[in-house]
């Protein structure tokens, strides 16, 4: 069975801080994603990577990076996050031509 | 640049048929897929369609193509209470179809009342 994991469901950060967001599929896929969701834009994609080491910004790479040191694992990084990243991020992974799994999601609120 | 559009709220009847509309701007566009997110969870792969083809059946799902009006439906015959979810629609724009990277539309909430 595909598995695609978040580090956390949950995640209350303060405004300032450094939040990291890990994600983790089992399936030797070469490209990760990740989304934010919000209520009527649907899902925004931030950055997304095609291999370990490669990645490309996406639609809102604003206030965000990535790092992709293992092909298994895609970190999101807030450096300083602010009320207005409080949003659902998910990760996805698939093959270069294949469909997107999907991860459960990670719900942040800055406060 | 590429865009798709849905409408945001469906509301039908226990055993009604739901059709959800959605409508693309990129013509080549290879797949396009219907995702389905339950309160709560990420988003799972309902069905796709490749864009060679007019029509797709699997069980209650019919996914229906209009290459020449960029517009896919989705019908869900007998829709049940736990059909309620949001529904994403999105496609893989013709030059992204090596990194996989997906348009995605705004999303339908389907409300399925008893």
């Amino acid at each position: 069975d595909v598995k695609v994991t978040q580090s956390s469901r949950y995640l209350v950060k303060r405004t300032g801080e450094k939040v990291f967001l890990e994600c983790v599929q089992d399936m030797d896929h070469e490209n990760m994603f990740w989304y934010r969701q919000d209520p009527g834009l649907g899902l925004r994609l931030i950055y997304f990577s095609y291999d370990v080491k490669m990645k490309e910004k996406g639609d809102i790479p604003e206030g965000y990076s990535v790092s992709r040191e293992k092909k298994e694992r895609f970190s999101l990084i807030l450096e300083s996050a602010s009320t207005n990243q409080t949003s659902m991020y998910l990760c996805a992974s698939s093959l270069p031509e294949g469909e997107q799994y999907f991860g459960p999601g990670t719900r942040l609120t800055v406060t | 640049g590429e865009d798709v559009e849905q409408s945001l709220f469906l509301s039908v009847r226990e055993g009604d048929s739901s059709v959800i509309n959605c409508t693309y701007t990129d013509s080549s566009s290879t797949y396009l897929y219907w995702y389905k997110q339950e309160p709560g969870a990420g988003l799972q792969l309902l069905t796709y369609i490749f864009s060679n083809m007019d029509m797709k059946q699997d069980q209650r799902l019919t996914v229906l193509l209009n290459k020449k009006d960029k517009h896919l439906s989705l019908r869900i015959a007998d829709t049940q209470t736990g059909d309620s979810a949001i529904y994403f629609c999105a496609e893989i724009p013709g030059g992204s179809s090596n990194t996989g990277k997906l348009i995605f539309g705004q999303g339908t909430t389907l409300q399925v009342k008893p």
